[in-house]
C-alpha cells in the first residue's frame, strides 16, 4: 500500500507570498490531518478534513486554509506568509476520525520564510 | 501554556538495557495517549497507545504505563537497541483522534 506522500519537500517563500502545500493520503484513509512542526517544538494541530469537510481546527489564524477532493488528497495553503511560519508541516491520514484509527503521517514539507 | 511535557529533552541507553521515556500532561479532559517515534527526515509513526481506561498497554518490546492521578505516562522499551535511536513524542487527545496534543519529544539514543 502506498503511504502519505506529501509535495514539495522543501520550500523557500519570501514574507507576503502564498504557498500551497499538497498531501495524498494512504490508500483506504478518508480523513486527513494537518500539523505544523517548529523546529525544537512538537507537531501542532492545524486542521483535520473528513471527507471534504473542515472537521476541527487549532489556534491558528483564517490565513491558513485547507482543501480536500474528492480522492482524499489534500492542501494546505498559507497566505500573506509570515517570518514565523518557517516550521515542517506534516500531512497525517487516517481511516477515519475514531480513536483507534491512528494517524499516519508523510514525510513532510520543510518551509522556510525569508 | 504546555498541556503536554516531556521534560528530558535527550536519554541515553545501552544497548539490551530498559528505556524508560516519560511524559506529563495537565489537561484533566484528555483520554487517549499515543506515542510515535520520528527518525529525521522522516514524519512520525505510531508506535503504542493507551486509553484512559487502563493503565498499561503492552505491544512486543513496547509498554506504556498510564498513572492517572499523577496525570503521567510512561514508556518503557526492552531490549533497547540501537535501531530505536529517533526521537520519541508523547501525545493526548479526547473525543477523537484529531487534535492530538504533541510534547516537545525526547531523542533516545541507545548505545551498541
Amino acid at each position: 500500500e502506498t503511504g502519505v506522500t506529501q509535495s514539495p519537500t522543501h520550500l523557500i517563500k519570501t514574507r507576503g507570498q502564498q504557498v500551497t502545500l499538497r498531501c495524498s493520503s494512504q490508500s483506504g484513509h478518508n480523513t486527513v490531518s494537518w500539523y505544523q512542526q517548529a523546529l525544537g517544538q512538537g507537531p501542532q494541530f492545524i486542521f483535520q478534513y473528513y471527507r471534504e469537510e473542515e472537521n476541527g481546527r487549532g489556534n491558528f489564524p483564517p490565513r491558513f486554509s485547507g482543501l480536500q477532493f474528492p480522492n482524499y488528497s489534500s492542501e494546505l495553503n498559507v497566505n500573506a506568509l509570515e517570518l514565523d511560519d518557517s516550521a515542517l508541516y506534516l500531512c497525517a491520514s487516517s481511516a477515519g476520525t475514531a480513536l483507534n484509527s491512528p494517524l499516519h503521517f508523510g514525510n513532510g514539507t520543510r518551509l522556510t520564510v525569508t | 501554556d504546555q498541556q503536554v511535557k516531556q521534560n528530558s529533552p535527550s536519554l541515553s541507553v545501552q544497548e539490551g538495557r530498559i528505556s524508560i521515556l516519560n511524559c506529563d500532561y495537565t489537561n484533566s479532559m484528555f483520554d487517549y495517549f499515543l506515542w510515535y517515534k520520528k527518525y529525521p527526515a522522516e514524519g512520525p509513526t505510531f508506535l503504542i497507545s493507551i486509553s484512559s481506561i487502563k493503565d498499561k498497554n503492552e505491544d512486543g518490546r513496547f509498554t506504556v504505563f498510564l498513572n492517572k492521578s499523577a496525570k503521567h505516562l510512561s514508556l518503557h522499551i526492552v531490549p533497547s537497541q540501537p535501531g530505536d535511536s529517533a526521537v520519541y513524542f508523547c501525545a493526548a487527545s479526547w473525543g477523537s483522534n484529531y487534535k492530538l496534543t504533541f510534547g516537545k519529544g525526547t531523542l533516545l539514543t541507545v548505545n551498541p
